[in-house]
């Protein structure tokens, strides 16, 4: 297996531009999460889904941010106007369990200017 | 899940020599930690885990000790070598709820 698969790597968008950050999980993990890193606030768990049901939102900043799991092989994180303060690394992860067996993938780092 | 707190944000050590990164964490009922190494450009990846009926587990290189009485772990590396320098989490993995990150301790490798 390839790993969890992030991309794009990098993501540099002007202010005001939707963005789009898209994650391929493990084949047979059942959990998928979204994480935001920054230096002030550390890794940060934004949302993540159990057999594509998003299960627990409540990290999600605001209204502007929204995730989706159509399917067992795809998650989207959308940010819809970003800002500069969206500026972050953004990690997904897949497991088999909610508590461990994480497997992260290689991030986007987004800068919004 | 618990959040967990970390002594030290960051720690330098020459290489060749021992390190030793400190967790402290709340809830007495917790009773499993995993502890994560994040290397530049990378996400964290998985180092050793601990159970609450261990006091130590040994991995490569790596030992880490559980001390319930005083709610903190530590994480010990021998002969610390330049690739060993990244970010460290202490995760507590109990209860049913996703894991919770601190901000992690730096750890430099002096050459």
């Amino acid at each position: 297996d390839a790993g969890v698969i992030q991309s794009p790597r990098h993501e540099v968008t002007e202010m005001g531009q939707e963005v789009t950050l898209r994650c391929k999980p493990i084949s047979g993990h059942d959990y998928l999460f979204w994480y935001r890193q920054t230096m002030m606030r550390g890794l940060e768990l934004l949302i993540y889904f159990n057999n594509n049901v998003p299960i627990d939102d409540s990290g999600m900043p605001e209204d502007r941010f929204s995730a989706k799991m159509p399917n067992a092989s795809f998650s989207t994180l959308k940010i819809q106007p970003s800002e500069p303060r969206d500026s972050a690394v953004y990690f997904c992860a897949s497991s088999f369990d909610s508590r461990y067996g994480y497997t992260f993938g290689s991030g986007t780092r987004l800068t919004v200017v | 899940g618990e959040s967990v707190g970390l002594h030290l944000p960051t720690l330098s050590v020459q290489e060749g020599d021992n390190s030793i990164i400190n967790c402290a964490y709340s809830n007495s009922a917790s009773d499993y930690f995993i502890w994560y190494k994040q290397e530049s450009g990378k996400g964290p990846q998985f180092i050793i885990d601990i159970r609450s009926n261990m006091d130590k587990r040994q991995g490569q290189r790596v030992t880490v000790l559980l001390n319930k009485t005083v709610k903190h772990l530590s994480l010990q590396i021998a002969a610390t070598q330049p690739g060993d320098s990244a970010v460290y989490f202490c995760a507590d993995c109990s209860g049913n709820t996703p894991l919770v990150f601190g901000k992690g301790t730096r750890l430099s490798v002096i050459a």
